[in-house]
């Protein structure tokens, strides 16, 4: 499973206020990922991370921030939640071989927000 | 920019039948090609992938897919279903070169296998 974990494994929360998503990792990868899975939509890439303190967005980064303060621990902040971002998050790592990306997930965290 | 499409939302099946799910995609260079799956309440699992070489992968679970570079597909198949194999399954792509952040997936098809 790549020694991915996230924590809390289910939160619900009140509309405009913050939450944190933990994700962490024990293999020392790399490459550090934070997706949304919503029923018709798939997966979808929110920010990302290359290294510590080296973050970037994807598809869906309004609403969100993210840390990176050590390998092995990637942060997913919703300042203020919002309904719409009720979703099952899911972390991701790569492995990143020789330049050949395969990313492997978490077992990913159900956010309610009321 | 790269787009996947899977083309069944729902596949229903009876067990031991075969089943094939489709998967097309769109991308202007050379890409990577995956299949997750994710049983249900669970995370995604890496199926198969195709990197390089043979253009036809198989997984450990009896699952097959084919790189069809000149009809841009990557269907998966299996011969038998098992109840088992009920999920939903997720195909992506990743571009040969790209940044680190462009591994896009389907929207999924969901697998059912009845007795």
């Amino acid at each position: 499973d790549a020694g991915i974990t996230q924590s809390p494994r289910h939160k619900v929360t009140e509309t405009g206020t913050p939450v944190t998503l933990r994700c962490h990792q024990t293999e020392n990868h790399r490459y550090m990922y934070w997706y949304r899975q919503d029923p018709g939509h798939g997966l979808r890439l929110i920010h990302y991370s290359y290294g510590v303190k080296d973050t970037d967005k994807g598809e869906v980064s309004d609403g969100y921030s993210v840390s990176r303060s050590k390998t092995e621990d990637f942060l997913l902040t919703l300042e203020s939640a919002t309904s719409s971002q009720t979703s099952v998050y899911f972390c991701a790592i790569s492995t990143n071989a020789g330049g050949q990306e395969t990313q492997y997930f978490g077992p990913g965290t159900r956010l309610l927000v009321l | 920019a790269q787009s996947v499409t899977q083309l069944d939302s729902q596949v229903p099946v009876f067990e031991e039948a075969p089943v094939e799910l489709r998967c097309n995609y769109s991308s202007s260079v050379s890409v990577y090609l995956f299949w997750y799956v994710q049983y249900p309440n669970q995370g995604l699992q890496l199926l198969l992938k195709y990197l390089s070489g043979s253009t036809l992968v198989e997984s450990i679970n009896g699952f097959e897919a084919e790189f069809n570079k000149s009809q841009t597909s990557f269907h998966l198949r299996k011969p038998s279903v098992h109840i088992s194999d009920t999920a939903e399954y997720f195909c992506a792509v990743s571009e040969i070169g790209g940044s680190q952040g462009n591994l896009i997936f389907g929207k999924g098809t969901k697998l059912s296998v009845k007795p």
